[in-house]
């Protein structure tokens, strides 16, 4: 069975005060796996799309990196406005159009001013 | 380009009540996946539609149905609520079943007493 396991489960950060969010993942052959950032009381919004160990992709102050075993979200110098819930996700390799998205549980980051 | 919309954006119902939820993709979406977001269980995928057929289903028991319709638009029943199911109903949506990256609506709060 699929699993994603997101660390830390919250985190508060001082503004400007970089650091880095965990996904690690076990899927029997990763097809993508997806950051979402979620506002409270709103649905996740799509960030980032990784699809091979290697891989990097950045936007603004966040940045996402993928390994055989682990993604991370490095955020560079964050902002209060960047606090949000940041979900993991991943799509494991099968049928055609076999689509099921597995979820973390999330990390909440709080950056204070 | 609006995005994916949902309704209502909240509802209160009863154990034991049946209750209809309402999806409306991106405009050129075909594929529509349906999602239950609790404290405890976090993101959970409940089943997937393109070209108004279910593509995927979720470890989900069979009071959670669904339907699409030709224009694409999505609905999810739930019947005999329990107190369980209170939950955040999110619904996704990507342009066909090739492409992996789904974007959310809003979602519907859904409270059962």
């Amino acid at each position: 069975e699929d699993q994603v396991t997101q660390s830390p489960e919250a985190l508060r950060l001082q503004e400007g005060e970089s650091s880095s969010l965990n996904c690690s993942y076990t899927v029997s052959g990763l097809r993508g796996l997806f950051w979402y950032r979620q506002d409270p009381g709103k649905g996740p919004e799509f960030l980032f799309t990784l699809y091979s160990a290697g891989e990097e992709k950045e936007k603004e102050r966040l940045k996402a990196t993928l390994t055989k075993k682990e993604s991370f979200l490095h955020i560079t110098a964050p902002k209060p406005e960047d606090s949000a819930t940041y979900l993991c996700a991943v799509q494991a390799t099968g049928g055609g159009s076999n689509y099921k998205l597995t979820f973390g549980k999330g990390t909440l980051l709080t950056v204070n001013p | 380009k609006a995005g994916v919309t949902q309704t209502p954006r909240y509802l209160i119902k009863t154990r034991g009540q049946q209750v209809t939820l309402s999806c409306s993709p991106i405009s050129g979406h075909r594929s529509v996946s349906w999602y239950q977001q609790t404290p405890g269980q976090g993101l959970q995928f409940l089943f997937e539609y393109f070209s108004e057929t279910q593509r995927n289903k979720g470890n989900f028991p069979g009071r959670f149905s669904g339907r699409q319709f030709s224009n694409s638009r999505s609905e999810m029943n739930v019947s005999t609520l329990e107190l369980g199911d209170s939950a955040l109903y999110l619904c996704a949506s990507r342009r066909d079943i090739s492409f992996y990256e789904q974007y959310f609506g809003p979602g519907t709060r859904l409270t059962v007493t």
